[in-house]
């Protein structure tokens, strides 16, 4: 049992370029949400998706754009990289039914030069 | 604005509890207490959670005062791999509500 699967582990960009951070669970998990943490802070919530098909905004949406593609995957997509946007980010799902437990993977650790 | 308050660090000894104060003043009625902790470089992992009753688990044991104002988790026998940031987090008990990471306490567990 794979969990959550977050692709790639490490990606290096230019500024401007763009590229999709893919996430996938196993669980058969209902709500995928995808967080960003910068150094030394807490992780910070870019985009959710409370249902397959549905997609809502989190504190830091800018920049970003969200793909829930089925219920398995949801992909965060960077149209145009920027330096700020270096960051470690974590895909997480969560089944519904035992509360508000989250299950996250191991992170893309993204730089933007 | 926060909606919990934490020690930014702590230490303990190898052996010992380790307990994790947390205060949550603000905390709605219907939202309950979650423990998660990051451990270095890794996604942050569930640990426990609670609504006014203590509860228990393998991993550990929450205490929620009476009021709600506050809680502690206790790690009852801390190893070297317990060493890790700890988020204490209200929120709904609803499986798709959003979870507000702070910034946590960096437990330190000496030798």
């Amino acid at each position: 049992n794979a969990g959550v699967t977050q692709t790639p582990k490490f990606q290096v960009l230019k500024t401007g370029q763009s590229m999709t951070l893919q996430c996938a669970q196993d669980m058969n998990h209902n709500s995928m949400y995808w967080y960003r943490q910068d150094p030394g802070m807490g992780l910070r919530l870019i985009y959710y998706s409370a249902s397959e098909g549905t997609t809502d905004k989190g504190e830091v949406p800018n920049g970003y754009n969200v793909s829930r593609l089925n219920k398995r995957e949801f992909s965060l997509r960077l149209e145009s990289a920027a330096p700020s946007q270096t960051s470690v980010y974590f895909c997480a799902s969560n089944p519904g039914q035992r509360g508000n437990i989250q299950y996250f993977g191991a992170g893309t650790r993204l730089s933007v030069l | 604005d926060a909606k919990t308050t934490q020690p930014t660090s702590m230490d303990c000894a190898e052996g010992r509890a380790a307990n994790l104060p947390c205060n949550h003043s603000t905390i709605s009625g219907n939202e309950y207490v979650y423990w998660y902790r990051q451990i270095h470089s890794q996604g942050p992992q569930y640990i426990i959670h609670g609504l006014k009753n203590n509860e228990t688990n393998e991993m550990a044991s929450l205490i929620i005062t009476e009021d709600r104002k506050s809680s502690t988790l206790i790690l009852p026998h801390a190893t070297l791999r317990d060493t890790a940031v700890y988020y204490c987090i209200v929120a709904p008990n609803f499986g798709n509500e959003k979870l507000t990471f702070g910034t946590g306490t960096r437990l330190t567990i000496i030798p």
